[in-house]
């Protein structure tokens, strides 16, 4: 089982919006619901942003949005803010064999 | 609430074995969720090792598979990692989590150590 693919790399400037992508194949992204997206900043755990490909958990900013189309699924982060540079991983289900395979995880830098 | 703490040796020699153990506070490992390790080589990214339920069902990375072992002990509240025959590819920080169950990803996660493999 790869890697999903993600952008090594996406930037914005503050107060704008980016957007991650996350492209899997029809054994992972494609054929299930459940793509978690996390933030992680230097030298810390990751945090989990999105569940179910959509859905925030509590105390987690509605400035973060998750959607799924095909094989791919996106992090959009609205309203960029300097606290929001981190590394972003995505993360898929992918069957029962294997269960879970994560992204290759983009760096987000705001300008 | 639920928090995860990873201990262990943080130099292991070549063709060894690293033995981790995550302890569970705030909370049971005996609660509906299954309980994860996921690893990160320095610079590099995430992979998922494996996951136990409190009953001791398994399941682990296929890549991983043949030198694995997640064992739970549930009168000490932790879970712990057995993984043998290492290589310095096998340095990383590795993380215990809390899986949300059915695929759904990692909601708690626990600081991280480092393992080192070398002589």
């Amino acid at each position: 089982q790869s890697a999903l693919t993600q952008p090594a790399s996406v930037s914005g400037s503050p107060g704008q919006s980016i957007t991650i992508s996350c492209t899997g194949t029809s054994s992972d992204v494609g054929s299930y619901n459940l793509v978690s997206w996390y933030q992680q900043h230097p030298g810390k755990a990751p945090k989990l942003m999105i569940y179910e490909g959509s859905k925030r958990p509590s105390g987690v900013s509605n400035r973060f949005s998750g959607s799924k189309s095909g094989n791919t699924a996106s992090l959009t982060i609205s309203g960029l803010q300097a606290e929001d540079e981190a590394d972003y991983y995505c993360c898929s289900y992918a069957g029962s064999s294997t269960l879970y395979v994560f992204g290759t995880g983009t760096k987000v830098t705001v300008l | 609430q639920v928090q995860l703490q990873e201990s262990g040796p943080g130099l292991v020699k070549p063709s060894g074995t690293l033995s981790l153990t995550c302890a569970v506070s705030g909370g049971s490992i005996s609660s509906s969720n299954w309980w994860s390790w996921v690893r990160q080589p320095p610079g590099k990214g995430l992979e998922w090792i494996g996951e136990i339920y409190h009953s001791g069902s398994t399941n682990y990375n296929p890549s991983l598979k043949s030198r694995v072992t997640i064992s739970v002990d549930k009168s000490k509240n932790q879970f712990s990692l057995k993984l043998s025959s290492v290589t310095a590819a096998d340095t990383a920080v590795y993380y215990c989590a809390r899986d949300r169950g059915e695929g759904d990803g990692f909601d708690i996660w626990g600081q991280g150590t480092m393992v080192t493999v070398s002589s």
